[in-house]
C-alpha cells in the first residue's frame, strides 16, 4: 500500500518563502505532483517530479529526492490569495501508472 | 478548453436514501477517477475508468456504491442507501496520460457536496 505524511497547517506572511515537506510510503513509485485548493473549490494541478531534482515554476518550485521517498513545494513571495490547502501525491505503477493517491493535505494561511 | 463538469454542486438527503453524482470529463480524456474527499482530509480514489472499462474499484464500497461509465464519456455514481458517514464532497477527474513520461496532471470538477442527515 501506499502512506503519505504532510504537515497539517503552516502559517506565514505576506511576502515571506515557505516549504511543505511531504514523505512517502510506495512501491514502483513513478512521480510526486503538487495540488492547491481553495475552500470549496477543485484541487488544481501545481507541479509534477518524475526525477530527483527541483522543478520551477514561476512563484512555486518543487523538489523531489526519489532515495529519501522525499519531496517538497516551495511557494516564494507569498500573498494572500495563496491561503488554501496544499496535497502531494504519489504516482505509482499500478493501473497502468494512472494511479494517484493524496495525502492528507497541508492548510497554509497567510497573514497580512 | 472546457473543463470537467459535475452535477449537482450540492445536495442534502437523508440517511438510507439514494443519489446519484453525474460527471462529463474533458473532451478526449480517457481516464476518469471518481474521489471522495472528507471535509479535512484528502481525496480518496473511489473508482478509475480507462474508457467505459473498470480499471480500479478496489476501495468502493461496492455493497452501497455504483459507478458506470456509458460509452466512454461521461460517468454516474451512485449511492443508495446512504450513511451518514458518506458526507463528502464527490470529486470527478480526467486525464490524458499517455504514458510515464508525461506529467500525470489531473484535471477536477468543482465536486459535488452530499450532506447525509
Amino acid at each position: 500500500g501506499q502512506s503519505l505524511e504532510q504537515p497539517s497547517e503552516v502559517t506565514a506572511v505576506e511576502g515571506a518563502i515557505v516549504q511543505i515537506n511531504c514523505t512517502y510510503q510506495t512501491s514502483g513509485f513513478y512521480g510526486l505532483s503538487w495540488y492547491q485548493q481553495h475552500d470549496g473549490g477543485a484541487p488544481t494541478f501545481l507541479s509534477y517530479n518524475g526525477l530527483d531534482g527541483l522543478e520551477e515554476t514561476g512563484r512555486f518550485s518543487s523538489f523531489l529526492s526519489r532515495s529519501d521517498s522525499y519531496g517538497y513545494l516551495l511557494l516564494q513571495e507569498l500573498q494572500m490569495k495563496d491561503s488554501a490547502s496544499y496535497f502531494c501525491a504519489v504516482r505509482d505503477q499500478e493501473n497502468y501508472g494512472q494511479n494517484f493517491v493524496f495525502g492528507p493535505g497541508t492548510r497554509l494561511s497567510v497573514l497580512p | 478548453e472546457a473543463g470537467v463538469a459535475q452535477s449537482p454542486r450540492y445536495k442534502i438527503i437523508e440517511k438510507r436514501q439514494s443519489v446519484a453524482f453525474w460527471c462529463n470529463p474533458i473532451s478526449g480524456h480517457a481516464t476518469l477517477y471518481w474521489y471522495q474527499q472528507i471535509l479535512g482530509q484528502g481525496p480518496k480514489l473511489l473508482i478509475q475508468f480507462q474508457n467505459n472499462g473498470v480499471v480500479d474499484d478496489s476501495q468502493l464500497p461496492k455493497d452501497r456504491f455504483s459507478a458506470e461509465r456509458l460509452k466512454g464519456v461521461d460517468s454516474t455514481l451512485k449511492i443508495q442507501p446512504a450513511k451518514l458517514e458518506d458526507s463528502a464532497v464527490y470529486l470527478c477527474a480526467s486525464s490524458h496520460i499517455t504514458g510515464v513520461s508525461t506529467t500525470g496532471e489531473l484535471f477536477f470538477g468543482e465536486g459535488s457536496r452530499l450532506t447525509v442527515l
